[in-house]
């Protein structure tokens, strides 16, 4: 089992609605939980962080976590085509002082 | 003005062959990182060193050899280029040691080996 999992995509979400990204994580014990975006030909960037159960809202962006389920996922309200990109879900696990990223999930917002 | 900025953005060379990439931030960092993007995305640490000392070395073959002259530069040389080298190689910087410290990425340099 990979230590984080993503489902890799496309996912293709109209314009305006909400994209829905989700990432499941085999260490029970992991206590940071990130979001980075990755665009084509690009670095990553830091768009969320997330360290206890519920939900972080940050702009349209909201995190939600649920440690019981090893379930974390980005809502993204209002998408727009800007958002279309590669979003890597990021978890630093309880045996490791470094952070594990899964293989990201491609997001297309569709005019 | 550009926080981490690495060079080559692109490295096209044979098998067998010597090469370095070069990384420096001005953001006045602690701890900077080599990672390493397969086809697949997979973002993987290869080396994070803080104030010049080596902290994280993961399993990478030896052909690999960071070094930090000083805490804003960390370079990566690779000995003996292989077919399987061949992905995006990103530098990235973070102010703390810890691993929950927001990274910063480089541009990242394209590797393709031939």
């Amino acid at each position: 089992q990979k230590e984080v999992e993503q489902n890799s995509g496309p996912l293709s979400v109209p314009e305006g609605a909400i994209a829905s990204l989700n990432c499941t994580y085999s260490d029970r014990g992991s206590q940071s939980f990130f979001w980075y975006r990755q665009y084509s030909g690009k670095s990553p960037e830091l768009i969320m962080s997330i360290y206890s159960n519920g939900d972080k809202e940050d702009g349209r962006f909201t995190a939600q976590l649920n440690k019981a389920s090893q379930y974390v996922s980005l809502l993204i309200r209002d998408s727009q085509p800007s958002d279309s990109a590669t979003y890597l879900c990021a978890v630093i696990p309880s045996s490791a002082s470094k952070i594990i990223f899964g293989s990201g999930t491609r997001l297309s917002i569709r005019p | 003005d550009t926080a981490v900025s690495q060079t080559p953005k692109y490295l096209v060379t044979q098998m067998g062959n010597d090469k370095s990439i070069k990384c420096e931030q001005n953001l006045g960092h602690d701890t900077m990182y080599w990672y390493k993007q397969d086809s697949k995305k997979f973002l993987k640490i290869m080396f994070s060193y803080n104030n010049k000392e080596l902290i994280i070395n993961e399993t990478v073959p030896n052909r690999f050899s960071p070094k930090s002259p000083d805490k804003a530069h960390l370079n990566l040389h690779i000995n003996s280029l292989e077919l399987g080298d061949s992905a995006v190689y990103f530098c990235a910087s973070s102010q703390g040691e810890g691993a929950g410290e927001k990274l910063f990425f480089g541009s990242g340099t394209q590797l393709s080996v031939l």
